[in-house]
C-alpha cells in the first residue's frame, strides 16, 4: 500500500513564525501535492511537484513555498505564519504521467496559529 | 474545470446499498470520473474511477451513463464505517483535483 506521511498531526504556532510542514512517500512518485482544507471552501490546491526541484503554483499560493530536494520529500514553508493560515493542511502523491491518475493523501497537519 | 453536482447529504441504513449519484454534464471526451471519500480527521481516500464502462473494486462500483454525464457510486452493503463525505471528481491526469463540497453520507444502524 501507498504511504505518505505527514511530521505532525497537530502544530501550534505564533504569528510571523516560519513554519515548515514535512510530507514523505514510500511509492517513488513523480507528483506531489499540498493542499489546505477549510469549512466551506474544501480543498484547495496550494502547490505541486512533477520532479524533484520542480515546482508549480496551485489556486493559493501566496504566503507559501515549497521545497522539493528528493522525490520522496515535499515540504510546504509558511514564511512568516498569520492567523489566517490556520487550517487543515493535507498532502498527497501520485505516480504521474497516466490519464487516470490517483491521488494517495496523508493524514493532514492541523496547524492553528495565534 | 469540468464540474460536478452531488447532493448535499444522504442517509442509509447498515447492510443495505447505497447509491451516490454525481451529475458532470459538461465532461470532456477525455476527463476520467473519480470518486474519493473522507472519513472523518483523516485525509481523502481514494475509492474507484472509470472513463466509459462501469468499474467494479473491493471498494466499490462505478455505473457510469451512456452519455456520460452523470454517475452514480454504488457502496453494496454499507457499514457503519462507510460514513463520511464521498466526492465525485473530475481529472485529465496528473493535474489537481478540484474537490466540491461531496456528498456526506451517513449510516444508521
Amino acid at each position: 500500500d501507498v504511504k505518505v506521511t505527514q511530521s505532525s498531526r497537530y502544530l501550534v504556532k505564533r504569528t510571523g513564525e516560519k513554519v515548515f510542514l514535512e510530507c514523505v512517500q514510500d511509492m517513488d512518485h513523480e507528483n506531489m501535492f499540498w493542499y489546505r482544507q477549510d469549512p466551506g471552501l474544501g480543498l484547495r490546491l496550494i502547490y505541486f511537484s512533477y520532479d524533484v526541484k520542480m515546482k508549480e503554483k496551485g489556486d493559493i499560493p501566496e504566503g507559501y513555498s515549497v521545497s522539493r530536494e528528493k522525490k520522496e520529500r515535499f515540504s510546504l514553508i509558511l514564511e512568516s505564519a498569520s492567523t489566517n493560515q490556520t487550517s487543515m493542511y493535507l498532502c498527497a502523491s501520485s505516480f504521474g504521467g497516466l490519464p487516470g491518475d490517483t491521488q494517495y493523501f496523508g493524514p493532514g497537519t492541523r496547524l492553528t496559529v495565534l | 474545470d469540468a464540474k460536478t453536482t452531488q447532493p448535499n447529504s444522504m442517509e442509509s441504513n447498515e447492510e443495505e446499498p447505497v447509491h451516490l449519484p454525481c451529475n458532470h454534464s459538461t465532461i470532456s471526451g477525455t476527463d476520467y470520473i473519480h470518486w474519493y471519500r473522507q472519513l472523518p480527521s483523516q485525509g481523502p481516500e481514494y475509492v474507484i474511477h472509470g472513463l466509459t464502462s462501469n468499474v467494479n473494486n473491493r471498494m466499490a462500483s462505478l455505473a457510469i451513463a451512456e452519455d456520460r454525464k452523470s454517475s452514480t457510486l454504488i457502496l453494496h452493503r454499507a457499514t457503519l464505517r462507510d460514513a463520511a463525505v464521498y466526492y465525485c471528481i473530475l481529472t485529465q491526469g496528473a493535474q489537481k483535483l478540484v474537490f466540491g463540497q461531496g456528498t456526506r453520507l451517513t449510516i444508521n444502524p
